[in-house]
């Protein structure tokens, strides 16, 4: 079975400034996805970024990226000149790719509450 | 284009009562996936539904169960209510193949008294 761990419960960052979160997994698969949600207090959850594990290229959106580390099970999400609106709850989770096709489900950590301070 | 919507967004019930929550997927997408949000388990996964088709299953009691319609509309019930089944109940779709973005609901907030 596949675990997902945040070891950072809450995290704080002054607006404009840049801040990391971390996630490390545990899998006997070599192909997967791995994926940063978003949570705002609205409850929505929010597709931020998505990585590939079969691409070594580390994934960017905008201001988010992250640093995808295969051999250590590592995933980190990297948000750069931080905005207030990025204050939300940050779940990092893994999927299985399916070969045939098909979703799988997705195996959540327990979050990262983080909050952008003016 | 519109996307998922939860109904209801709360609801209160007691303890024993049975519950069903509903889903709309985004327009196309042919799998709806059902998730359990608490503080202290996190987000955990229900089950899946692809084309009326229950394709996976997560660790839940028979209690919790689920179908989904031609339209890929998709309900979840809970019988005889537990105090821990409060919660934050999360619906997500997706197209189904190989497609691997799902998009999520606000959410059903479920409070079992």
């Amino acid at each position: 079975a596949q675990t997902v761990t945040q070891s950072q419960p809450e995290m704080s960052v002054q607006e404009a400034e840049t801040v990391t979160l971390s996630c490390t997994y545990d899998t006997s698969e070599n192909n997967y996805y791995l994926f940063w949600y978003k949570q705002p207090p609205s409850r929505q959850m929010i597709l931020v970024i998505r990585q590939e594990a079969y691409k070594q290229q580390n994934a960017t959106e905008n201001r988010f990226s992250v640093n995808f580390q295969k051999a250590a099970k590592s995933f980190s999400l990297k948000i750069s000149d931080s905005q207030l609106g990025d204050t939300a709850m940050y779940f990092c989770a893994f999927m299985k790719h399916l070969f045939q096709g098909g979703s799988e489900k997705l195996v959540f950590g327990k979050g990262t509450k983080l909050t952008v301070n003016p | 284009k519109a996307g998922v919507t939860q109904t209801p967004r709360y609801l209160i019930k007691t303890r024993g009562q049975q519950v069903t929550l509903s889903c709309s997927p985004i327009s196309g997408h042919r799998s709806v996936s059902w998730y359990q949000q608490t503080p202290g388990q996190g987000l955990q996964f229900l089950f899946e539904y692809f084309s009326e088709t229950q394709r996976n299953k997560g660790n839940f009691p028979g209690r919790f169960s689920g179908r989904q319609f031609s339209n890929s509309r998709s309900e979840m019930n809970v019988s005889t209510l537990e105090l821990g089944d409060s919660a934050l109940y999360l619906c997500a779709s997706s197209f189904g193949g190989r497609s691997t973005e799902a998009f999520f609901g606000q959410g059903t907030r479920l409070t079992v008294v």
